[in-house]
This record gives C-alpha cells, structure tokens and sequence, in this order.
C-alpha cells in the first residue's frame, strides 16, 4: 500500500533551518510528483511546492522562492524540504502528499510540526 | 491568484441530513477542482478529483458537481465520522490554492 512517512517534530530558533524528509512506499518513486503543503496551527492549507521526483525539477510557490529547497533522493525513495530563515509565523504542520496525476493530492504523509520558538 | 472561497465555513446538522458545500473559484479554473476533508489532528484525505470523480475507497454519499467557477460538495446522508473539515483546491493555474475551510459539526 502507499505510504509517506514523515520525519519527527522539529523545534528551531528564529533565524535557523529546517529539513523534512518523506519516505514514500508501495509505489513507483519516481512516478509521481512529490508536493508539499503546510497547515499554520488552526488554519487552512497552504501550497508550497512540488518536486518532479524523476527529474528533481522543482517548482515552488513565489512566496517560498529563495527559502525552500525541494531534493529527492531516488536511491532511498526520499524527498525532502529544507525551509530557512524561520520566522514564528513558519509554526506549522508540514505535509508531503504524492500527486495523482494533475496537482490532486492521493496520499499524504502524517505531517511533521515544526515550531519556531526561541 | 485564484481565490477560493467556501461557503458557509461552519455548519451543523443532523446525522442523515444532506449537506452542501459551495466553493467560489475568482476566475474560471475549468475542471481542476479537488476536494478534501480533514480529521482533528490527521492529514487530508482526497475526496474527489476533476470537480466530480469519486476517489477510491470513497464513501457513495460524497458527490461533487460544478463548473467554471462554482462548485458544490454534496453529503446526500451524513454520517458521525463526517464530522471534520473540508477543504476544495484548484489546480488549474500556479500557484494552488485552497479553500478556507468548512468546518462540520454533527448536532
């Protein structure tokens, strides 16, 4: 069955970085986009990126331009999103999700709390 | 950015009752409509694809329908493990966007 499984919960200080990793399963890797997706505590759902997860070729969302870095490693069947410079306001449930076929999300990862706190 | 609204973003009913959800696309985003729901604490869950496809392993009771820029998610019969949040996106124009939310609570 396909799986995501996330990296653990993360706590960082204002000014640092971040990477989570999501381990997919019980499909092809790189058959499928990887997209990212973060939830601010009792807010909605906000896209940041995607990864071709055959090619690596990102795109991310403007507003994550220059402070989210979007890796793959096909070896392990890994994707990654390393986000710097962390402000409070980066405080959020972060998600992986594979694209099923256009940009709607079929499976996700169990989400990785990353909080920001000094 | 296409803005999505959802309408109402709370409601409460009864277990049985046939629940609609309406989202607003800004522009028209053709059929790259998606729709979600989301438990406390857990990941969403896709619900339907291309406005009205039902994912597997979805519910009969979950329907979708809509075109250019309204669309609705029907709940004919709702159920105690209804009870969360829903959310619809749009992937038709960078960047995705997603609904505000419509929180579902059972009387």
């Amino acid at each position: 069955q396909v799986q995501l499984v996330q990296s653990g919960a993360e706590v960082k200080k204002p000014g640092a970085s971040v990477t989570v990793s999501c381990k997919a399963s019980g499909y092809t890797f790189t058959g499928h986009y990887v997209y990212w997706v973060r939830q601010a505590p009792g807010q909605g759902l906000e896209w940041m990126g995607w990864i071709n997860a055959n090619s690596g070729v990102t795109e991310l969302a403007q507003k994550f331009q220059g402070r989210v870095t979007m890796t793959r490693d096909t070896s392990i069947s890994t994707a990654y999103m390393e986000l710097s410079g962390l402000t409070y306001d980066d405080t959020a449930v972060y998600y992986c999700a594979r694209d099923r076929r256009d940009g709607d999300l079929d499976y996700w990862g169990q989400g990785t709390l990353v909080t920001v706190s000094s | 950015d296409i803005q999505l609204t959802q309408s109402p973003s709370f409601l409460s009913a009864y277990v049985g009752d046939r629940v609609t959800i309406t989202c607003r696309a800004s522009q028209g985003i053709h059929s790259y409509l998606a729709w979600y729901q989301q438990r406390p604490g857990k990941a969403p869950k896709l619900l339907i694809f291309a406005v009205s496809t039902l994912q597997s392993g979805v519910p009969s009771r979950f329907s979708g329908s809509g075109s250019g820029t309204e669309f609705t998610l029907t709940i004919s019969s709702l159920q105690p493990e209804d009870f969360a949040t829903y959310y619809c996106q749009q992937f038709s124009i960078y960047p995705l966007t997603f609904g505000g939310g419509t929180k579902v609570e059972i009387k």
